[in-house]
């Protein structure tokens, strides 16, 4: 069985600052990995993609991933009170199933 | 625009009565998938279909049926919803086939009573 480990929260951080979410893996054969941010009562909207070991940024979005450690992190820099959600980490690829979800992180950016 | 689209948004219907969800998606994607998401329980996998004529059983699929007869279209069935299906459901496409990023609908919040 697979599974994808998220820390529920809820994390608190001030506007401004950095917000440091992360996630652990179990399949070692996971080639995609994605985040997606989640409002309450909406769907999920993709916000980054990783496929190979190091950064990527994308705005204030860094994605990092660490497939020895089958670590997968995201860091949002001058955190908005509009990036307070749940982000959910998903995991694919070696398998025709598509892909595996955490349950979640909710974030809280305070004003 | 490129999108997922769901209806209905809202259902509120009663044990036993048969009802579908419909998902059409206009990106020409071959992988469609349904979840449904229940509070602490996250996003869980229900049926999936890699392409037109090919469905498969994702974690949950116990009490759902899906069809593709079209690429655009992946229709979830509850023929006889219980109480225990009332959640908050997602059609999702994605343009391969394995482990690459998947676009939601908007999502169906059904209650059963």
């Amino acid at each position: 069985q697979k599974e994808v480990e998220q820390n529920s929260g809820p994390l608190s951080v001030p506007e401004g600052a950095i917000a440091s979410l992360n996630c652990t893996y179990s399949d070692r054969g996971s080639q995609s990995f994605f985040w997606y941010r989640q409002y309450s009562g909406k769907s999920p909207e993709l916000i980054m993609s990783i496929y190979s070991n190091g950064d990527k940024e994308d705005g204030r979005f860094t994605a990092q991933l660490n497939k020895a450690s089958q670590y997968v992190s995201l860091l949002i820099r001058d955190s908005q009170p509009s990036d307070s959600a749940t982000y959910l980490c998903a995991v694919g690829g070696g398998g025709a199933d598509g892909l595996t979800f955490g349950k979640g992180t909710h974030l809280i950016i305070q004003p | 625009e490129a999108q997922v689209t769901q209806n209905p948004r809202y259902l509120i219907t009663v044990t036993g009565k048969k009802l579908t969800v419909t998902c059409s998606q206009n990106m020409n994607h071959e992988y469609m998938s349904w979840y449904r998401q229940d509070p602490g329980l996250g996003l869980r996998q229900i049926y999936y279909s890699m392409n037109v004529e090919v469905t498969d059983k994702g974690d949950v699929p116990e009490g759902y049926k899906v069809s593709r007869k079209e690429k655009r279209n992946f229709p979830l069935i509850l023929e006889s919803p219980s109480p225990n299906q009332t959640s908050l459901y997602f059609c999702a496409s994605s343009p391969r086939t394995v482990g690459y990023e998947q676009y939601f609908g908007p999502g169906t919040r059904l209650t059963v009573t």
